[in-house]
């Protein structure tokens, strides 16, 4: 079974700090997602990762960034937390480009 | 780009009772409509998807269908049991094909 592992299931940090989230999946799939779920919103993209050191931009990569030096591996970076930012954090990963993702449990991200 | 919605936003049924969900879509170029199932705790996990070339598509107890022409597709579970009990959410792909938009989940509650 495919597996997509989250760092850190919750996580406290403070306005203004840098906040790295990490994502590991051990299926060799290309492309990785990250993802942002508030509640009667649904998942909205963020940035996605079709190969390694490639990035796209979601739907919502405002105050974000990410990183992908492995193919194993995509980062998920708030430069500056904020307050409006505190929301569930999920990580997939796809073989194919937008089909058949594979979650993580998510980060539960609070920003005081 | 893309814009999906979801309705009902909540959804309570009798144990043995059918749920339908439904959502519409913008982009007439979509062609691949997946649905995830979110327990509480985890990451969202595809329960059943269909191309846009298919009209329906069955899995045991839950189906999908799909109205290219007015654009929506449905999620029916029959013979719902308490373990059918979770978050919901239909999406849609872009019309590149490389980004799931997602839409505002369901919350699904089987009374037993």
């Amino acid at each position: 079974d495919v597996k997509v592992t989250q760092s850190s299931r919750y996580l406290v940090k403070r306005t203004g700090e840098k906040v790295f989230l990490e994502c590991v999946q051990d299926m060799d799939h290309e492309n990785m997602f990250w993802y942002r779920q508030d509640p009667g919103l649904g998942l909205r993209l963020i940035y996605f990762s079709y190969d390694v050191k490639m990035k796209e931009k979601g739907d919502i990569p405002e105050g974000y960034s990410v990183s992908r030096e492995k193919k194993e591996r995509f980062s998920l970076i708030l430069e500056s937390a904020s307050t409006n930012q505190t929301s569930m954090y999920l990580c997939a990963s796809s073989l194919f480009s937008g089909e058949k993702l594979f979650f993580g449990s998510g980060t539960q991200l609070s920003v005081l | 780009g893309e814009n999906v919605e979801q309705h009902p936003s909540t959804l309570s049924v009798q144990e043995g009772d059918s749920a339908v969900i439904k959502c519409t879509y913008s982009d007439s170029a979509s062609n691949y409509f997946p649905w995830y199932k979110q327990e509480l705790g985890k990451g969202p996990q595809l329960i059943i998807d269909i191309r846009s070339n298919v009209g329906e598509k069955k899995d045991q107890r839950i189906a999908v269908t799909l109205n290219k022409t007015a654009k929506h597709f449905s999620l029916h579970i029959t013979e719902t049991q308490p373990e059918d009990s979770a978050v919901y959410f239909c999406a849609a792909t872009n019309n590149a094909g490389n980004m799931l938009t997602f839409g505002g989940g369901t919350r699904l509650m089987v009374k037993p």
